[in-house]
């Protein structure tokens, strides 16, 4: 099994410029989720799914889109990139979401904005 | 919700057993106790949990206080493959959106 793959692994953009990061799982689990990670800092929950079709807030959703057409895919769109939104982003997932599951991590995308 | 407290940093040898405490005094009586720990350049990746008894899996042990006020990650023998930032998180009412990350404790593991 692959667990959760992202990509890409590395984007720069330009202030303004939307983009997509892709996160895919193969182990059918209904939750979803996007963090993202500033220098020196935990983890804080942008957006999340509990599963196909359904969507909702995290803790950072400002200037961040997303949308669940599928159980294995949970993409991230950038609207209009600013340099605030440089950080490493983490997509993670988990059989139902509950609270006695363990969550599983992609590897990153590291995304600087200029 | 409830939050975790860990010491910034921690420094073990190789092979010597590691100990990370975590206070959450203020934790209720559904929240589970998860660890995670971050290897440099890497994601999150699950070690243990529990709730009121004691765990122990092929990575690590977790030792939770009678009172669930503190709980302690126990590595029994470091190998430098172990240095990371370990995150101690409680999850409770409302799953995993509510997974919330401190800055964690960094394990440096000396050769």
């Amino acid at each position: 099994n692959a667990g959760v793959t992202q990509t890409p692994k590395f984007q720069v953009l330009k202030t303004g410029q939307s983009m997509t990061l892709q996160c895919a799982q193969d182990m059918n689990h209904e939750y979803m989720s996007w963090y993202r990670q500033d220098p020196g800092m935990g983890l804080r929950l942008i957006h999340y799914s509990v599963g196909a079709g359904i969507t909702d807030q995290g803790e950072v959703p400002n200037g961040y889109n997303v949308s669940r057409s599928t159980t294995e895919d949970f993409p991230l769109r950038l609207l209009s990139a600013a340099p605030s939104q440089t950080s490493v982003y983490f997509c993670a997932s988990s059989p139902t979401g509950g609270s006695n599951q363990p969550q599983h991590f992609g590897d990153g995308t590291r995304l600087s904005i200029l | 919700d409830a939050k975790t407290t860990q010491p910034n940093s921690m420094e073990s040898n190789e092979e010597e057993p590691v100990h990370l405490p975590c206070n959450h005094s203020t934790i209720s009586g559904t929240d589970y106790i998860h660890w995670y720990r971050q290897l440099p350049s890497q994601g999150p990746e699950y070690v243990i949990h529990g709730l009121t008894s004691n765990v122990n899996n092929r990575m690590a042990s977790l030792a939770i206080a009678e009172d669930r006020k503190s709980s302690t990650l126990i590595l029994h023998r470091a190998t430098l493959r172990d240095a990371a930032v370990y995150y101690c998180i409680l999850t409770g009412q409302g799953g995993s959106e509510k997974l919330v990350f401190g800055k964690g404790t960094k394990l440096t593991v000396n050769p």
